[in-house]
């Protein structure tokens, strides 16, 4: 069991459905993190918050909204996806951004694109 | 030359011996250096963290850093088949906001 807790674990979807993944952490951690992993790929970093402000957005194309609507909580919204979307989406979060602090992760929640 | 490179295995050492996983950066600045495990369809799970040149050890695992030759490996002691997992590096730089940098990972495999 992990202390950072994501749903749905799974989630199928239609290319214009809208459906959110929420992920939840109550360690006190002030970033929080949402990465892309395609099979047999490293993690790829979206966006990054630090005390519930966006800090990075890694060129992410615009049917993915991520909202931190409070320290322990980190939503990313889908819209209008496409099939390359499909993939393992990651939470993770660590103490501090920055300041070499590890990063522990979410189960992740497993999205595919019909 | 990509950021943090791994060799992509599959590794195989037999049980009980000691598997070593490397993982050379190309940004000398470089501050941070984590060791996750990754079963297949799960999260990377943290292992290690290391910061400063030499060794860190945790039970059978230990962590190995030389910055000057900007390598940072990992040992496996009495490898067991339940260490048979893609072991993934990352890098990070406090100056570079918190983002890690992860490599493809080492894919290890413990023959019984």
């Amino acid at each position: 069991d992990t202390e950072v807790t994501q749903t749905p674990k799974h989630l199928v979807m239609g290319m214009t459905n809208k459906k959110s993944l929420k992920c939840e952490q109550h360690m006190g951690h002030r970033a929080m993190y949402w990465y892309k992993q395609k099979a047999k790929k490293p993690p790829e970093l979206m966006f990054v918050y630090s005390y519930e402000k966006l800090s990075i957005n890694e060129s992410v194309p615009s049917r993915f909204s991520p909202e931190c609507p409070n320290s322990s909580l980190l939503n990313l919204h889908l819209h209008a996806l496409q099939p390359e979307d499909s993939a393992l989406y990651l939470c993770a979060s660590s103490q501090e951004q920055g300041l070499g602090q590890p990063q522990h992760f979410g189960d992740g929640t497993r999205l595919s694109i019909l | 030359q990509k950021e943090v490179e791994q060799n992509s295995g599959p590794l195989s050492v037999p049980e009980g011996a000691i598997a070593s996983l490397n993982c050379t950066y190309s940004d000398r600045g470089s501050q941070s250096f984590f060791w996750y495990r990754q079963y297949s369809g799960k999260s990377p799970e943290l292992i290690m963290s290391i910061y400063s040149n030499g060794d860190k050890e945790d039970g059978r695992f230990t962590a190995q850093l030389n910055k000057a030759s900007q390598y940072v490996s990992l040992l496996i002691r009495d490898s067991q088949p339940s260490d048979s997992v893609t072991y993934l590096c990352a890098v990070g730089r406090d100056t570079n906001a918190g983002k890690s940098t992860f490599g493809d990972g080492t894919t290890l495999t413990v023959k019984p």
